[in-house]
């Protein structure tokens, strides 16, 4: 079966202290990793798409990285802004759905 | 401006009564997909479609129903049968089923019970 495992699930930084959330998963051969950004009352926003080992992307403060079995989002020097729950998502080869992990709910403090 | 557009942003339900979500996109997707959240869990899938008159159950089906009359469009109903139907309702659209694209999606209705 199909897994994604997010942690840490919550995560405190100073403003300006950098940090990495990770995701974990097992697929029978992936397809694709997503990261999405949720603030409060809204939906999940799409920041990137990951295909296969050694590929990063960045994005502003974000960049995310991936292995065959994990990927890490890293921020660098956060701004209170960046504040939202961190959601990563794994679409597997063949006929499967999209599976999404629990979220890394992220705190930026001034 | 591209996107899903989901109403209305707060709908309650009373008990025994059936109800509709409203889900828009003018991205031009094939494929639409409706997800319930709840706190502390991820995204769980309750129905797709990956073209206009065919859609699939997800993992929790039961209690709802859906159409795809249109490319554009792809409501939610939730019914009685429902028994715990209160939950923050996403609703999202790809260019295609089984894609490496992403999803993406509206920004959701929350429901409660009257």
């Amino acid at each position: 079966e199909d897994q994604v495992t997010q942690s840490p699930e919550a995560l405190r930084l100073q403003e300006g202290e950098s940090s990495s959330l990770n995701c974990s998963y097992t697929v029978s051969g992936l397809r694709g990793l997503f990261w999405y950004r949720q603030d409060p009352g809204k939906g999940p926003e799409f920041l990137f798409t990951l295909y296969s080992a050694g590929e990063e992307k960045e994005k502003e403060r974000l960049k995310a990285t991936l292995t065959k079995k994990e990927s890490f989002l890293h921020i660098t020097a956060p701004k209170p802004e960046d504040s939202a729950t961190y959601l990563c998502a794994v679409q597997a080869q063949g006929n499967t759905p999209l599976v999404f992990g629990k979220g890394t709910r992220l705190s930026v403090i001034a | 401006d591209g996107g899903i557009t989901q109403s209305p942003k707060y709908l309650f339900r009373k008990e025994g009564q059936n109800v509709t979500l409203s889900c828009e996109q003018n991205l031009n997707h094939d494929a639409m997909y409706w997800y319930r959240q709840d706190p502390g869990q991820g995204l769980r899938l309750i129905y797709y479609s990956q073209i206009v008159n065919d859609f699939q159950k997800g993992d929790i089906a039961e209690g709802y129903s859906v159409s795809r009359e249109k490319k554009e469009s792809f409501p939610l109903t939730v019914t009685s049968a429902q028994k715990n139907p209160t939950a923050f309702y996403l609703c999202a659209s790809s260019s295609r089923h089984y894609s490496n694209q992403p999803q993406h999606f509206g920004d959701g209705t929350r429901l409660s019970i009257l």
